[in-house]
Parts: structure tokens; sequence; C-alpha cells
């Protein structure tokens, strides 16, 4: 079984730009949450979605943003972005509520 | 490869020998625990898990432990081999109306295995 995808893996932007994520989840996975990982800050959660409702949302400003589709494939979208926006983006999927959550490689976003 | 963190804490041990990895976590309520594996360019890998109502669980060469008294969490690899070099993070979840609810990692240790 595929593991869970994310593209694009890099992405270079600039300051001011949005930039948009995907991530595909392991098949008949029907959650997928977010993270964000810096070297200051760790690996702090953005946000979960499941069956296309968000559930739960972390603590971060509302330039970050997302969504999931019916097929349980997601995106997460960054607006205005700043130079502490750079990091490694994680996306995690799992079968149900209850379940461990498998990550995907990340995107890394680079804002000069 | 990617960065996980700088200054992280750091295990070195010799290969064969055993590692523990310490890890204090912050909530009380929190009632579910794992620990993940991160291995430089990838994302966090499920090594193992642990509820509250445990305080042991044995998987292949790992073993982790929970104290809830101290709010501390450990995790035994025996026989370490060099594939187990990685950056090791602990993370905590508390139930948000019934499921596991997201997940709150720590620092993370780095562990470097020597040949």
């Amino acid at each position: 079984k595929a593991g869970v995808t994310q593209t694009p893996r890099y992405l270079i932007k600039t300051r001011g730009q949005q930039v948009t994520l995907s991530c595909s989840p392991i098949s008949g996975h029907r959650s997928v949450s977010w993270y964000q990982q810096t070297p200051g800050q760790g690996l702090q959660f953005l946000f979960e979605y499941f069956s296309e409702t968000q559930r739960n949302k972390g603590n971060f400003p509302g330039r970050f943003s997302g969504r999931q589709f019916s097929n349980s494939r997601s995106e997460m979208n960054v607006s205005t972005l700043e130079l502490g926006d750079s990091a490694l983006y994680l996306c995690a999927s799992r079968t149900g509520l209850f379940n461990e959550q498998f990550f995907g490689p990340g995107t890394r976003l680079t804002v000069l | 490869g990617e960065s996980v963190g700088l200054h992280l804490p750091t295990l070195s041990v010799q290969e064969g020998d055993n590692s523990i990895i310490n890890c204090a976590y912050s909530n009380s309520a929190s009632d579910y625990f794992i620990w993940y594996k991160q291995e430089s360019g990838k994302g966090p890998q499920f090594i193992i898990d642990i509820r509250s109502n445990m305080d042991k669980r044995q998987g292949q060469r790992v073993t982790v432990l929970l104290n809830k008294t101290v709010k501390h969490l450990s995790l035994q690899i025996a026989a370490t081999q060099p594939g187990d070099s990685a950056v090791y993070f602990c993370a905590e979840s508390m139930n948000y109306g019934g499921s596991q609810g997201n997940l709150i990692f720590g620092k993370g240790t780095k562990l470097s295995v020597k040949p």
C-alpha cells in the first residue's frame, strides 16, 4: 500500500505570496492532519480534517487554512507568507480517529 | 538531508548496547502517547504507542514505559543498530470528542549509534 504523499517536496516563495500544499493520504484513511516543523519550535499541530470537516485546529494565525476533499485528499494554504513560515510541513493520515498517524515526507517551504 | 532540529539532546551509544531515551510530557490529562523516529529527509515514522491505562508496552526490540505520577515516558531500544540512528520524538494526545486528538510533540532526542 502506498504511503502518504505530499507535493511538492520543495518550494521557494517570497514574502507576501501565498502557497498551497497538497497531501494524499494512504488509501482508506479518512483523517488528515497537518504539522509544521521548525528547528526552533519543533513539530506543531496545525489542523486535522476528518470526512471533509475540520475537527481540531492548532494555535496558528488565520493565514493558515486547509480543506479536505471527498476523496480524503487535503490541501493547506498559507497566505501573505512571512519569513517565519519557512518550515517543513508534514501531513499525516490515519484510518479513523482512534488509530496511529502515518506521516508523509513533508514539503520543505522556504520563504525569501 | 533535512535538518530536524538544532542543539537537540544527543545520546551516543555503541552498536549492540541498549538505548534509553527519556521524555517528560506536559499535560496530566494526556491519555495516549506515541514514539516516533525521524531520519534525515523523511517524515516521522511510528514506532510504538501506549495508552494511559498501561505502564509498559513491548514491541519488536522496543519497550515504552509510562510513569503518570511524574509525567515521564521512556523508550528502550534493545541491541541498538546503526539503522536506529535518528531523531526520536515522544508525542502526547488527549481525547477530543472521542478522537485521539492532535499530537503534542516533544523537542526530540538525537540517537547516534557508533559501529
